[in-house]
């Protein structure tokens, strides 16, 4: 089983609503993504949890926030967005090591209102 | 620093035709190299890899040779179908923190019946 799973897979808020992502993984991996993609360009890294640790965050404004519960689990908590924030919202995960691919959930289209 | 540079799309081609899709890479070290395939709507499926030097990945009727002397990983298929309609992401990744991905582009394919 290599599948990613991430709820919802649409959601519209408004600039002053609290929301979260959710993102889990049954594979055992031990590392997992937030990536943002706009239309036409290719993902870019937001944040990387290794080992349930935040090792990674690419200078992403605080209005979005992460958070991994467990091993399986990694949550977006999104607060105060701007309508540029609209995008698509997606997941990974990787078992860590070298050549170690990752493996990418369906996503979640935020639009921003 | 590292980069990936594809050819730009979109490439559209008719059914059964050949594909070659350009991908090369700037790195420092030795990495591991990665074709991602995202089909309208969804996220993205890793296609196939390789993780040194003149090893062929290949999957799905897809090919692609890690070639060092040419810092290439080209993307190759004998016969497209329509269904292989998507964006094409090449991708290259160290065994360093993170396990991070940088990604070429992308290339839109387009196949008509």
């Amino acid at each position: 089983d290599t599948e990613v799973t991430q709820t919802p897979k649409h959601l519209v808020m408004g600039m002053t609503n609290k929301k979260s992502l959710k993102c889990e993984q049954h594979m055992g991996h031990r590392a997992m993504y937030w990536y943002k993609q706009k239309a036409k360009k290719p993902p870019e890294l937001m944040f990387v949890y290794s080992y349930e640790k935040l090792s990674i965050n690419e200078s992403v404004p605080s209005r979005f926030s992460p958070e991994c519960p467990n091993s399986s689990l990694l949550n977006l908590h999104l607060h105060a967005l701007q309508p540029e924030d609209s995008a698509l919202y997606l997941c990974a995960s990787s078992q860590g090591g070298t050549g170690r691919e990752q493996y990418f959930g369906p996503g979640t289209r935020l639009t921003v209102t | 620093g590292d980069s990936v540079t594809q050819m730009e799309g979109p490439v559209t081609l008719s059914e059964e035709a050949c594909l070659t899709i350009n991908c090369t890479y700037t790195a420092t070290g030795y990495p591991s190299l990665f074709w991602y395939v995202q089909y309208p709507g969804e996220g993205l499926q890793l296609l196939l890899k390789a993780t040194k030097a003149d090893d062929k990945g290949s999957n799905k009727g897809f090919e692609a040779t890690y070639r060092k002397e040419t810092t290439s990983f080209h993307l190759e298929k004998g016969s497209v179908q329509v269904s292989d309609s998507a964006v094409y992401f090449c991708a290259l990744s160290y065994n360093n923190a993170g396990n991070m991905l940088t990604f070429g582009g992308g290339t839109r394919l387009m196949v008509k019946p």
